[in-house]
């Protein structure tokens, strides 16, 4: 089955720098790949997600690249913003009714 | 829309009682998913259905755990009897097919079992 490995498992930056979050997976079958961003108590939320069919997808200060050659996908969040702190979880799945795989979870600490 | 309801949003129970949780997926959405997190083991999958179908349940640690979704808009999970290893934040998520078919959670139940 898929396996997702996330790292680093914890982050933290200046307010105002770039995150980077990178996520890989095993199974070639896998198309669909989500990013959500869980507060503490709270649900994880949708932040972005990209499809197989894009290598990049923008969105604000977010944006999510796949390379499907090496099986990896990563996250990066520009001008980050202390509201940014959060737990980061990416996931994989071959398409978005079948069920997601997580990674473990990054968590962001943005210093102001 | 309300978005995916579960009920409760807290239980605390007693080891050996049965414990029910509660799903509502968004209208119009034909998958379910229910997840669930722990510090251990991160966000894992425990059983989803189609069309009101299980179709995976390979996730479902053992035979205490059960799951049912009568119709479109209603699904439990019940656990009997509840052991404290059971403890965690159980999510119920719903997508719909076509070309926009993110998975949307609910706010997740906190199961706690003394």
């Amino acid at each position: 089955g898929e396996n997702v490995e996330q790292h680093p498992s914890t982050l933290s930056v200046q307010e105002g720098d770039s995150a980077v979050i990178k996520c890989t997976y095993s199974d070639s079958a896998s198309n669909y790949f989500p990013w959500y961003k869980q507060e503490l108590g709270k649900r994880p939320q949708l932040i972005i997600d990209i499809r197989s069919n894009v290598g990049e997808k923008k969105d604000q200060r977010i944006a999510v690249t796949l390379n499907k050659t090496a099986k990896h996908f990563s996250l990066h969040i520009t001008e980050t913003q202390p509201e940014d702190s959060a737990v980061y979880f990416c996931a994989a799945t071959p398409s978005g009714n079948t069920p997601l795989v997580f990674g473990k979870g990054t968590r962001l600490s943005v210093i102001a | 829309d309300a978005g995916v309801i579960q009920s409760p949003r807290h239980e605390v129970t007693e080891m050996g009682q049965e414990v029910t949780l509660r799903c509502k997926p968004i209208s119009g959405h034909n998958s379910l998913f229910w997840y669930r997190q722990t510090m251990m083991r991160g966000l894992e999958l425990l059983i989803y259905f189609n069309n009101n179908v299980p179709i995976d349940d390979s996730g479902m640690p053992e035979d205490r755990f059960s799951a049912k979704m009568p119709n479109a808009s209603f699904s439990t999970l019940k656990i009997q009897p509840s052991e404290p290893r059971d403890s965690a934040v159980y999510f119920c998520a719903s997508s719909s097919e076509g070309p926009h078919y993110e998975q949307y959670f609910g706010p997740g139940t906190r199961l706690t079992v003394t």
